[in-house]
């Protein structure tokens, strides 16, 4: 089944403690992005990746990295988390030529 | 930056009815995306129409586009309880998905 996978769902950590979110995707996709969703802020876009080894700035970037190191992976690293990093985040891919989106199922993020 | 501003934000209707909502956005764009979230859940893909369509179907969706008032709508005729989500418009500035902003969304509950 094609699919953009996210792990962890849901995850509770602390100020400071380093963690990873996880994306993949099965359907060969050169596109992938990172979003927040807050409410009443719709998706913001946090970074994104046109290619393996080809990573840019979305519009809220700060406090985030990513890599791309191979094609269907792109994890989201919160070096230091604060609490203003709660969020529900998802993950997308696409088709470098076409502009539709196909979305993980989201992971839920609280900071305390 | 957020482009598209969708209108209302909420809207309540009895099931069979007809379900409008609007976007609006502020620069010239490449195409205007319709998704679909249901709660907690990623979103899903609806229809694309692009700068030199004016309308579009698909199913029960229809989806207009008027370039000079840089506004779109969607339209879902013979609602049902399971349309009940949150609807977004997307605009993509270029024929690429990595440019796709999302706007904050509309609120769909159909009442059985």
């Amino acid at each position: 089944e094609a699919q953009v996978t996210q792990n962890p769902r849901y995850l509770i950590t602390v100020t400071g403690k380093k963690l990873t979110v996880t994306c993949s995707q099965n359907m060969n996709h050169e596109y992938m992005s990172w979003y927040r969703q807050d409410p009443g802020l719709g998706l913001r876009q946090i970074y994104y990746s046109m290619n393996v080894e080809v990573t840019d700035k979305g519009d809220v970037p700060e406090g985030y990295k990513v890599s791309r190191k191979e094609k269907r992976n792109f994890p989201l690293i919160l070096e230091s988390p604060s609490p203003n990093q709660t969020s529900l985040y998802f993950c997308a891919s696409g088709r470098r030529n076409q502009e539709t989106q196909y979305f993980g199922p989201g992971t839920r993020l609280l900071v305390l | 930056s957020q482009q598209g501003e969708e209108d209302p934000q909420a809207l309540s209707i009895q099931e069979g009815e007809n379900a409008t909502m609007n976007c609006s956005y502020k620069t010239s764009i490449n195409n205007l995306q319709w998704y679909r979230q249901n709660s907690g859940r990623g979103l899903v893909h609806l229809i694309l129409i692009r700068s030199n369509e004016r309308e579009k179907h698909s199913g029960r969706l229809r989806v207009t586009l008027d370039t000079s008032k840089k506004s779109s709508s969607l339209l879902i005729t013979a609602s049902r309880a399971a349309d009940t989500a949150s609807y977004f418009c997307a605009t993509a500035l270029g024929g690429s998905a990595r440019q796709l902003t999302f706007g904050s969304g509309t609120q769909l509950t159909v009442l059985p």
